[in-house]
């Protein structure tokens, strides 16, 4: 089976920008989770989707935003762009009934 | 606040011996722990899944205990070889809430 996709791979944006990155999660899996990683905060959890719904959400403004479609793809929108927002973005899927997480390689987003 | 920490300090360890990472939690009782392992540039890759009723688990090289008293897990990995140099991410899992917490990982190195 293919792995979790994430496009694009890399993204420069400027302040004020907005940005939407998409998810391609592993062929059956239903739940997908997204993650933005920076060296000092480590992962923090963004949101989870299962089944097009937003079933969970972490502790991030509005800005942040996501939605699933019926494929299970998922995208994840930032607004009005930071420069606190540059990070690794990961996403994550997991199989029903398992709560074994498999990342995509994660979106590299830079604000300048 | 729910809180997880792993040593922020890298583990340098000489090949052959046996490398023991460590990861305590506060304020939180998970239902499942689990361990990734993260190369630079690159997504999490899960390892093993401990439940909370399991005291031990094992994976070729790799063990994981889990001590709900003392709110700690411990990651063991024997005979470690240069390969095994990554940084390693302890995970809980609050299966009520479906949120993964995610701690800031360990970076071990392998001297050889």
């Amino acid at each position: 089976k293919a792995g979790v996709t994430q496009t694009p791979r890399y993204l420069i944006k400027t302040r004020g920008q907005q940005v939407t990155l998409s998810c391609s999660p592993i062929s059956g899996h239903r739940s997908v989770s997204w993650y933005q990683q920076t060296p000092g905060q480590g992962l923090q959890f963004l949101f989870e989707y299962f089944s097009e719904t937003q079933r969970n959400k972490g502790n991030f403004p509005g800005r942040f935003s996501g939605r699933q479609f019926s494929n299970s793809r998922s995208e994840m929108n930032v607004s009005t762009l930071e420069l606190g927002d540059s990070a690794l973005y990961l996403c994550a899927s997991s199989p029903q009934g398992s709560y074994e997480q498999y990342f995509g390689p994660g979106t590299r987003l830079t604000v300048t | 606040s729910q809180k997880i920490e792993q040593n922020s300090e890298a583990l340098n360890i000489q090949e052959g011996k046996t490398a023991t990472l460590t990861c305590n939690y506060t304020n939180y009782s998970p239902a499942y722990l689990q361990w990734y392992r993260q190369d630079p540039g690159r997504g999490p890759v899960f390892l093993l899944l401990i439940r909370e009723n399991e005291k031990e688990k094992r994976k070729e090289r790799l063990k994981v205990t889990f001590d709900t008293t003392l709110k700690q897990s411990l990651f063991h990995i024997t005979a470690s070889q240069p390969a095994d140099s990554a940084t390693y991410l302890c995970a809980l899992y609050n299966s009520g809430t479906y949120k993964y917490i995610f701690g800031t990982g360990t970076r071990l190195k392998v001297l050889a």
